[in-house]
C-alpha cells in the first residue's frame, strides 16, 4: 500500500515562481527522499533527509521534515520550463523487514510555463 | 557513478509469451536490488526484493510464479514476466542500493512493457 499522500496533485506555475508540494507518511521512517520522473521516464534522486534532520538544502530545493506531523515539504525556488516533472517523496520506514523498501506517495505533477 | 540500466527500454508482445527484463548496476556492485511497477499517472509499486545469491521477497499481492526474479551477480538482476496478459502492460523500474552517506537507491530508466 502507498505510504505516502502528497498534495497537491497537480501544480501549474510560471518561470520564476515558488512550487511546494507536501508529503504525508505514516509509519516512523529512517529517512524520506523525494524523486523527479520526466513523462515516462525513469526516476531521478533528489535530495534524502534523515529522520534527525529538520532541513536540508540542495540548490534551488529545500527540503523541511516534521516527523511528530509526519510530514515533508519540498520547495523549488526560481522555477524553469525544465522543472516540468512529476515530484515523488517516498519514505524509508523503521520496521525490521523493510530496510531499504521504499514507499511512494501519489505524486504531484508540476507544470512551468514559460 | 551510481548507474543503472535497464533493457530493453521497451517492448511489445503477445499475450501468453515471456518477457525479460534486466537491471544492471553499471560502476558499483548492489547486493540488494528491487523491483517497481507503475501503472500510467499512477505512482510505483514495490514489487519485490532481490538479494544476490538468494530468493527474492515478494510484496503482498505480487504473484511470484508469475513474475520470476533473479539475481544471479552483484550488478544483475532479471524479471521475467511469464504468461504476460494485457493488465500487465506497465512500466516496470528497477532500482539498486548502494551506501553513499546513507543507502540510497538509484533508479534505472525504466522498460515499458505493453502486452496486446
Amino acid at each position: 500500500s502507498q505510504q505516502g499522500e502528497e498534495d497537491p496533485q497537480a501544480l501549474s506555475i510560471q518561470e520564476g515562481e515558488n512550487a511546494t508540494m507536501n508529503c504525508s507518511y505514516k509509519t516512523s521512517i529512517n529517512n524520506l527522499q523525494w524523486y523527479r520522473q520526466n513523462s515516462g521516464r525513469g526516476l531521478v534522486h533528489l535530495i534524502l533527509i534523515r529522520s534527525n534532520e529538520r532541513e536540508k538544502h540542495s540548490g534551488r530545493l529545500r527540503v523541511t521534515l516534521d516527523t511528530s506531523k509526519k510530514s515533508s515539504s519540498l520547495l523549488i525556488t526560481a522555477s524553469r520550463a525544465a522543472d516540468t516533472a512529476s515530484y515523488f517523496c517516498a519514505t524509508d520506514a523503521v520496521e525490521a523487514d523493510s530496510w531499504g523498501k521504499l514507499q511512494f506517495g501519489a505524486g504531484t505533477q508540476v507544470v512551468v510555463t514559460p | 557513478g551510481a548507474v543503472v540500466s535497464q533493457h530493453p527500454s521497451w517492448v511489445i508482445c503477445k499475450s501468453g509469451t515471456s518477457v525479460k527484463i534486466e537491471c544492471r548496476s553499471l560502476d558499483f556492485q548492489a547486493t540488494t536490488m528491487f523491483w517497481y511497477r507503475q501503472f500510467p499517472k499512477q505512482s510505483l509499486m514495490l514489487m519485490a526484493t532481490s538479494n544476490e545469491g538468494s530468493k527474492a521477497t515478494y510484496e503482498q499481492g505480487v504473484e511470484k510464479d508469475k513474475f520470476l526474479i533473479n539475481h544471479a551477480s552483484l550488478t544483475l538482476s532479471t524479471l521475467t514476466v511469464t504468461s504476460a496478459h494485457p493488465e500487465d502492460s506497465s512500466f516496470y523500474i528497477c532500482s539498486a542500493m548502494v551506501l553513499v552517506r546513507d543507502y540510497e537507491q538509484y533508479f534505472g530508466p525504466g522498460t515499458r512493457l505493453t502486452v496486446t
